[in-house]
Protein backbone atom coordinates (compact mmCIF):
# COMPACT_ATOMS: atom_id res chain seq x y z
CA UNK A 1 0.00 0.00 0.00
CA UNK A 2 1.11 3.86 -0.08
CA UNK A 3 0.36 7.09 2.18
CA UNK A 4 1.90 10.49 1.66
CA UNK A 5 1.70 12.89 4.65
CA UNK A 6 2.20 16.70 3.97
CA UNK A 7 1.46 19.32 6.42
CA UNK A 8 -1.71 21.25 5.21
CA UNK A 9 -0.85 24.79 4.72
CA UNK A 10 2.22 27.87 5.76
CA UNK A 11 2.04 31.29 5.97
CA UNK A 12 5.45 32.82 4.90
CA UNK A 13 6.41 36.70 4.20
CA UNK A 14 8.06 38.29 1.06
CA UNK A 15 11.74 36.99 0.81
CA UNK A 16 11.27 34.05 3.34
CA UNK A 17 12.69 30.53 3.18
CA UNK A 18 9.61 28.03 3.35
CA UNK A 19 10.57 23.99 3.57
CA UNK A 20 7.42 21.59 2.48
CA UNK A 21 8.09 18.14 3.86
CA UNK A 22 6.88 14.90 2.62
CA UNK A 23 7.03 11.93 3.85
CA UNK A 24 5.87 8.54 2.09
CA UNK A 25 5.12 4.67 2.42
CA UNK A 26 4.87 2.61 -0.19
CA UNK A 27 5.84 -0.74 -1.73
CA UNK A 28 7.33 0.65 -4.77
CA UNK A 29 9.65 3.19 -4.81
CA UNK A 30 11.38 4.71 -8.54
CA UNK A 31 11.34 8.37 -7.55
CA UNK A 32 10.01 11.46 -5.82
CA UNK A 33 8.20 14.48 -8.32
CA UNK A 34 7.07 17.67 -7.10
CA UNK A 35 4.21 20.17 -8.64
CA UNK A 36 3.02 23.27 -8.34
CA UNK A 37 -0.64 23.91 -8.80
CA UNK A 38 -2.33 27.60 -8.35
CA UNK A 39 -5.81 27.52 -7.26
CA UNK A 40 -7.98 26.58 -10.78
CA UNK A 41 -5.07 25.97 -12.59
CA UNK A 42 -2.51 23.28 -14.13
CA UNK A 43 -0.12 21.74 -11.58
CA UNK A 44 3.22 22.33 -13.01
CA UNK A 45 6.06 20.15 -12.93
CA UNK A 46 8.96 21.07 -10.46
CA UNK A 47 11.27 18.75 -9.55
CA UNK A 48 12.18 14.88 -9.83
CA UNK A 49 14.82 13.19 -7.36
CA UNK A 50 15.46 10.44 -8.21
CA UNK A 51 18.90 9.47 -5.81
CA UNK A 52 19.49 10.66 -2.04
CA UNK A 53 20.64 13.88 -2.17
CA UNK A 54 19.65 17.97 -3.32
CA UNK A 55 18.45 18.98 -6.28
CA UNK A 56 18.66 22.95 -6.86
CA UNK A 57 16.53 24.47 -9.62
CA UNK A 58 16.96 28.57 -9.15
CA UNK A 59 14.90 28.97 -6.15
CA UNK A 60 14.04 26.17 -5.48
CA UNK A 61 15.16 22.81 -4.00
CA UNK A 62 14.57 19.28 -3.56
CA UNK A 63 15.76 16.97 -1.69
CA UNK A 64 15.37 12.83 -0.64
CA UNK A 65 16.25 10.46 1.36
CA UNK A 66 15.33 7.12 0.52
CA UNK A 67 16.14 5.64 3.75
CA UNK A 68 13.90 7.57 5.71
CA UNK A 69 11.27 7.88 3.09
CA UNK A 70 11.54 10.96 3.48
CA UNK A 71 11.31 14.37 1.13
CA UNK A 72 11.12 17.91 1.08
CA UNK A 73 10.72 21.31 -1.45
CA UNK A 74 12.50 24.16 -0.51
CA UNK A 75 11.20 27.10 -1.63
CA UNK A 76 13.90 30.34 -1.35
CA UNK A 77 13.74 34.13 -1.46
CA UNK A 78 9.58 33.68 -1.41
CA UNK A 79 7.81 35.71 -3.69
CA UNK A 80 3.42 36.86 -3.96
CA UNK A 81 3.43 34.49 -6.97
CA UNK A 82 4.75 31.54 -4.75
CA UNK A 83 1.17 31.88 -3.42
CA UNK A 84 0.26 28.10 -4.40
CA UNK A 85 -0.44 24.29 -3.76
CA UNK A 86 2.74 22.06 -3.51
CA UNK A 87 2.59 18.16 -3.90
CA UNK A 88 4.87 15.66 -3.60
CA UNK A 89 4.11 12.46 -6.02
CA UNK A 90 5.87 9.20 -5.81
CA UNK A 91 6.67 7.30 -9.19
CA UNK A 92 6.07 3.62 -7.98
CA UNK A 93 7.76 2.58 -11.51
CA UNK A 94 3.75 2.00 -13.12
CA UNK A 95 3.54 4.84 -15.12
CA UNK A 96 1.86 6.25 -12.83
CA UNK A 97 2.41 9.32 -10.06
CA UNK A 98 0.41 9.16 -6.86
CA UNK A 99 0.09 12.55 -5.09
CA UNK A 100 -0.13 13.31 -1.64
CA UNK A 101 -2.71 15.84 -0.24
CA UNK A 102 -0.79 19.01 -0.60
CA UNK A 103 0.47 22.02 1.24
CA UNK A 104 -0.82 24.98 0.44
CA UNK A 105 1.72 28.54 0.70
CA UNK A 106 0.40 31.70 1.36
CA UNK A 107 2.89 34.73 0.91
CA UNK A 108 2.32 37.72 2.58
CA UNK A 109 4.09 40.96 2.18
CA UNK B 1 3.92 24.56 -28.27
CA UNK B 2 0.42 25.17 -27.62
CA UNK B 3 0.52 23.19 -24.51
CA UNK B 4 -2.21 20.30 -23.17
CA UNK B 5 -5.98 21.61 -24.03
CA UNK B 6 -8.80 20.40 -22.12
CA UNK B 7 -12.45 21.18 -22.88
CA UNK B 8 -15.01 21.61 -21.48
CA UNK B 9 -13.97 24.04 -18.39
CA UNK B 10 -16.92 23.42 -16.69
CA UNK B 11 -20.00 21.02 -17.08
CA UNK B 12 -22.54 20.09 -14.90
CA UNK B 13 -24.36 16.69 -15.08
CA UNK B 14 -27.44 14.73 -13.66
CA UNK B 15 -26.63 11.81 -11.52
CA UNK B 16 -26.80 9.01 -13.72
CA UNK B 17 -26.25 10.81 -16.97
CA UNK B 18 -22.98 10.47 -19.40
CA UNK B 19 -20.36 12.36 -19.81
CA UNK B 20 -17.09 12.42 -22.20
CA UNK B 21 -14.02 15.02 -21.44
CA UNK B 22 -11.85 16.07 -24.07
CA UNK B 23 -8.03 16.57 -24.02
CA UNK B 24 -5.65 17.58 -26.86
CA UNK B 25 -2.14 16.84 -25.61
CA UNK B 26 1.00 18.96 -26.36
CA UNK B 27 2.63 18.69 -29.60
CA UNK B 28 5.11 16.06 -29.94
CA UNK B 29 3.54 14.29 -27.00
CA UNK B 30 2.26 10.87 -27.45
CA UNK B 31 1.29 9.65 -23.73
CA UNK B 32 -1.97 10.61 -22.13
CA UNK B 33 -2.58 10.21 -18.49
CA UNK B 34 -5.75 11.23 -16.85
CA UNK B 35 -6.21 12.26 -13.32
CA UNK B 36 -9.10 12.84 -11.01
CA UNK B 37 -8.55 15.69 -8.51
CA UNK B 38 -11.27 15.97 -5.06
CA UNK B 39 -12.01 19.39 -3.93
CA UNK B 40 -8.90 19.88 -1.31
CA UNK B 41 -6.94 16.56 -2.23
CA UNK B 42 -4.27 15.68 -4.90
CA UNK B 43 -5.04 14.16 -7.83
CA UNK B 44 -5.46 10.76 -8.19
CA UNK B 45 -4.75 8.10 -11.11
CA UNK B 46 -7.12 7.35 -13.59
CA UNK B 47 -5.38 5.89 -16.96
CA UNK B 48 -2.81 6.49 -19.01
CA UNK B 49 -2.70 5.72 -22.83
CA UNK B 50 -0.07 5.49 -25.29
CA UNK B 51 0.19 5.48 -28.71
CA UNK B 52 -3.89 4.48 -28.88
CA UNK B 53 -3.64 1.86 -26.35
CA UNK B 54 -4.32 1.72 -22.15
CA UNK B 55 -0.93 1.52 -20.74
CA UNK B 56 -1.97 1.40 -16.41
CA UNK B 57 -5.51 1.90 -14.86
CA UNK B 58 -5.74 2.96 -11.37
CA UNK B 59 -8.44 2.30 -8.80
CA UNK B 60 -11.35 3.36 -10.96
CA UNK B 61 -14.37 1.65 -11.91
CA UNK B 62 -14.96 0.64 -15.36
CA UNK B 63 -17.90 3.35 -15.94
CA UNK B 64 -14.58 5.13 -16.22
CA UNK B 65 -13.55 4.80 -19.82
CA UNK B 66 -10.87 6.36 -22.14
CA UNK B 67 -9.52 6.66 -25.57
CA UNK B 68 -6.58 8.03 -27.63
CA UNK B 69 -6.74 9.32 -31.17
CA UNK B 70 -4.48 8.85 -34.03
CA UNK B 71 -3.36 12.41 -33.22
CA UNK B 72 -2.52 11.52 -29.75
CA UNK B 73 -5.72 13.37 -28.62
CA UNK B 74 -8.15 11.71 -25.33
CA UNK B 75 -11.04 11.46 -24.11
CA UNK B 76 -12.07 10.49 -20.76
CA UNK B 77 -16.46 9.00 -20.80
CA UNK B 78 -18.00 8.14 -17.77
CA UNK B 79 -21.21 6.58 -17.55
CA UNK B 80 -23.85 6.72 -14.50
CA UNK B 81 -22.30 9.67 -13.27
CA UNK B 82 -22.38 9.20 -9.08
CA UNK B 83 -22.50 12.73 -6.72
CA UNK B 84 -18.80 11.35 -6.08
CA UNK B 85 -17.38 11.90 -9.17
CA UNK B 86 -17.77 15.84 -8.62
CA UNK B 87 -14.03 16.92 -9.23
CA UNK B 88 -11.61 18.90 -11.05
CA UNK B 89 -10.52 16.13 -14.40
CA UNK B 90 -6.59 17.10 -15.04
CA UNK B 91 -4.99 15.81 -18.66
CA UNK B 92 -1.16 15.53 -18.36
CA UNK B 93 1.15 14.70 -21.37
CA UNK B 94 4.47 13.76 -22.19
CA UNK B 95 6.72 12.58 -24.68
CA UNK B 96 6.69 9.22 -23.50
CA UNK B 97 5.50 7.16 -20.95
CA UNK B 98 8.26 7.99 -18.84
CA UNK B 99 6.20 11.06 -17.74
CA UNK B 100 6.99 9.99 -13.93
CA UNK B 101 10.26 10.89 -14.44
CA UNK B 102 10.64 13.99 -16.50
CA UNK B 103 7.29 15.28 -15.82
CA UNK B 104 3.77 15.75 -17.34
CA UNK B 105 2.62 18.83 -19.14
CA UNK B 106 -1.15 19.26 -17.30
CA UNK B 107 -4.20 21.05 -18.41
CA UNK B 108 -6.51 23.30 -16.75
CA UNK B 109 -8.77 20.86 -16.43
CA UNK B 110 -12.77 20.27 -16.46
CA UNK B 111 -14.57 20.82 -13.40
CA UNK B 112 -17.43 18.79 -13.55
CA UNK B 113 -20.07 18.76 -10.82
CA UNK B 114 -22.60 16.17 -10.42
CA UNK B 115 -25.99 16.98 -8.89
Amino acid sequence: GQSLEQPSEVTAVEGAIVQINCTYQTSGFYGLSWYQQHDGGAPTFLSYNALDGLEETGRFSSFLSRSDSYGYLLLQELQMKDSASYFCAVNRGNNRLAFGKGNQVVVIP
Amino acid sequence: ETGVTQSPTHLIKTRGQQVTLRCSSQSGHNTVSWYQQALGQGPQFIFQYYREEENGRGNFPPRFSGLQFPNYSSELNVNALELDDSALYLCASSPNVQGAVYGYTFGSGTRLTVV
